[in-house]
């Protein structure tokens, strides 16, 4: 079955800085690459998401860049605010039947200002 | 508006009680799910649900069963608590054939504890 690995496990930035945060994925047919993000005391919730068919995609200060010949994908965070602050979780499809998923480990992103 | 709802939103309990977590939602959705949340360790498969007649393992089905009693209802069961089952669990739903994508929509969360 698919494996996500997610790195880094904690990551602590100045406002207005960027933030990366990588996966990789060990099902090469997978083809559904969606990051969640959630803050304290809340529920997860998507953020964006990406197919396999496009190697980038934007969402004003977010983006998420797929490469599929590495199996990897990554979140990126540009101009960072306090706001921006929370767990974020990479996921892939569990298998190919359908939209169950898996996620990463985590990723605690700390902007201080 | 349309949501999922976790009942109870705390629960403490015993080693070696059978306990139930409830779901619902009224979404509409066809497809719900169980996590679970452990700090460091992310959110896990427990079990999925496509329909009502559909029942699918996740990655850590053993200890747990699932009944999916009607479209809008998915329950979590624990036959026998263990004190390793102490966790935050996440019921979430999802409709791609609606939504035009797969999107999780997760409940509130149900927080136990095993003693």
């Amino acid at each position: 079955g698919e494996n996500v690995e997610q790195h880094p496990s904690t990551l602590s930035v100045q406002e207005g800085d960027s933030a990366v945060i990588k996966c990789t994925y060990s099902d090469s047919a997978s083809n559904y690459f969606p990051w969640y993000k959630q803050e304290l005391g809340k529920r997860p919730q998507l953020i964006i998401d990406i197919r396999s068919n496009v190697g980038e995609k934007k969402d004003q200060r977010i983006a998420v860049t797929l490469n599929k010949t590495a199996k990897h994908f990554s979140l990126h965070i540009t101009e960072t605010q306090p706001e921006d602050s929370a767990v974020y979780f990479c996921a892939a499809p569990f298998n190919q039947a359908g939209t169950a998923l898996i996620f990463g480990k985590g990723t605690t992103l700390s902007v201080s200002s | 508006d349309a949501d999922v709802t976790q009942t109870p939103r705390n629960r403490i309990t015993k080693t070696g009680k059978r306990i139930m977590l409830e779901c619902s939602q009224t979404k509409g959705h066809d497809r719900m799910y169980w996590y679970r949340q452990d700090p460091g360790l992310g959110l896990r498969l427990i079990y999925y649900s496509f329909d009502v007649k559909d029942i699918n393992k996740g990655e850590i089905s053993d200890g747990y069963s699932v009944s999916r009693q009607a479209q809008a209802k998915f329950s979590l069961s624990l036959e026998s608590a263990i004190p390793n089952q102490t966790a935050l669990y996440f019921c979430a739903t999802s409709d791609p054939s609606r939504d035009g994508n797969e999107k999780l929509f997760f409940g509130s969360g149900t927080q136990l504890s095993v003693l």
